[in-house]
This record gives C-alpha cells, sequence and structure tokens, in this order.
C-alpha cells in the first residue's frame, strides 16, 4: 500500500509569512497525526483527527497554527504568521484507528523560517 | 502534565557492543511503542507493548515494558552499523502519544 504523503518537502519562509502544509494518509486510516520536531528533539504531537473531526489540539499554538481534514482524508496544517521558533520538521501520521497500532509517519517538511 | 523521560541521549559504541536505552513516563502507560529514525529520515515503527512485564524480542533486539507500565527499555546486542539512528520510545495515555526526547546511537565500525 501507498505510505503517507507529504508536500512540499522542505520550505523557506521569511517571519511574519504564512506556510501550508498538506498530507495524504494511508489509504483508510481514521488516525491522522500532526507533529512538530525540532532539532535534536522528539516529535511533539500538535493536533490529532479521528475522521474530519478534532480529537485533541491542545498543543497546537492557535493564534498562528490551524489544521484541518475536510472530508476525513488529506489534511492541512497552516502556520499565520510564522516565528523563527517554527523552524522544524512537521510530520504527518496515521493510524488505522485509535485502538492499538503503529503509526505510519510520512517523510516530513523541513520548514526553515528567517 | 504527561512526561516521557529517555536516557541516553546519546551512546557510541563500538560495532559489537551492545546498547540499552531506557524510558521512564510520570504516569502509567496504556501501551509503548518504539521507532527508529534514521538521519534525515522520518521514524518507523518498531514494536508495540501493552502488557505489564512484557518482553519482545526481535532478532537482536529486546523490548520490556515495566511491571507498573511507567518505563520501558530497548536493548540491541552486537551492535552493527545499519543500527544507527535515533531510538524513540512513544507512551500512549489519554489516546495521546507523549513521545520521549530519543537516544542517538552511533556505532563505530
Amino acid at each position: 500500500e501507498a505510505g503517507v504523503a507529504q508536500s512540499p518537502r522542505y520550505k523557506i519562509i521569511e517571519k511574519r509569512q504564512s506556510v501550508a502544509f498538506w498530507c495524504n494518509p494511508i489509504s483508510g486510516h481514521a488516525t491522522l497525526y500532526w507533529y512538530q520536531q525540532i532539532l535534536g528533539q522528539g516529535p511533539k504531537l500538535l493536533i490529532q483527527f479521528q475522521n474530519n473531526g478534532v480529537v485533541d489540539d491542545s498543543q497546537l499554538p492557535k493564534d498562528r497554527f490551524s489544521a484541518e481534514r475536510l472530508k476525513g482524508v488529506d489534511s492541512t496544517l497552516k502556520i499565520q504568521p510564522a516565528k523563527l521558533e517554527d523552524s522544524a520538521v512537521y510530520l504527518c501520521a496515521s493510524r488505522r484507528d485509535r485502538g492499538l497500532g503503529e503509526q505510519y509517519f510520512g517523510p516530513g517538511t523541513r520548514l526553515t523560517v528567517t | 502534565g504527561q512526561q516521557v523521560m529517555q536516557i541516553p541521549q546519546y551512546q557510541h559504541v563500538q560495532e559489537g557492543e551492545d546498547f540499552t536505552t531506557y524510558c521512564n513516563s510520570s504516569t502509567t502507560l496504556s501501551n509503548i511503542q518504539w521507532y527508529k529514525q534514521r538521519p534525515g529520515g522520518h521514524p518507523v515503527f518498531l514494536i508495540q507493548l501493552v502488557k505489564s512485564g512484557e518482553v519482545k524480542k526481535q532478532k537482536r533486539l529486546t523490548f520490556q515494558f515495566g511491571e507498573a507500565k511507567k518505563n520501558s527499555s530497548l536493548h540491541i546486542t552486537a551492535t552493527q552499523t545499519t543500527d544507527v539512528g535515533t531510538y524513540f520510545c512513544a507512551g500512549y495515555n489519554f489516546n495521546k502519544f507523549y513521545f520521549g526526547s530519543g537516544t542517538k546511537l552511533n556505532v563505530k565500525p
């Protein structure tokens, strides 16, 4: 089966600009996660979707970050306006359901904010 | 809040030596998963542990889940250069994953 797709793979923007990342999970996977991974750290959960509903967004900086998963398939994560500290790899992962089972990660989008 | 701590942060070993990374949670976990991330890559699932005291083996890798379901370990016997990467634990509780900070393993040939 095809893996989790993400685009773009790399993005360089200036602070205060906006950026959007796209994720297409594995077909049939109900649960979708967005993680932020700062260099040298573990992935930090930003938001979790179950189908098209938000399960958890407690660590999403909602003043600048937004995410949606219309129709319960692909998802978009947006940052507006970006700050220097947003420089990180943004990983999308999907899982068949919220129960037991592995997360499948996409290749990530490396964001550099200058 | 929920925290998952992982030690050591780095480990440099000679090829053939053993390696262990430890994961500790501030609260009891429903289950724990382990992932490996190669340099420049994304996390790849290794295993999931669910039961108290569970031990699972994958060739040279041995995974343990503590009796209290608050700690876990990954042990690699006779490391090889292909084991290079960062190993993360991810504790699962209240429908959320909490990743440790990872242990970066370097293997010298």
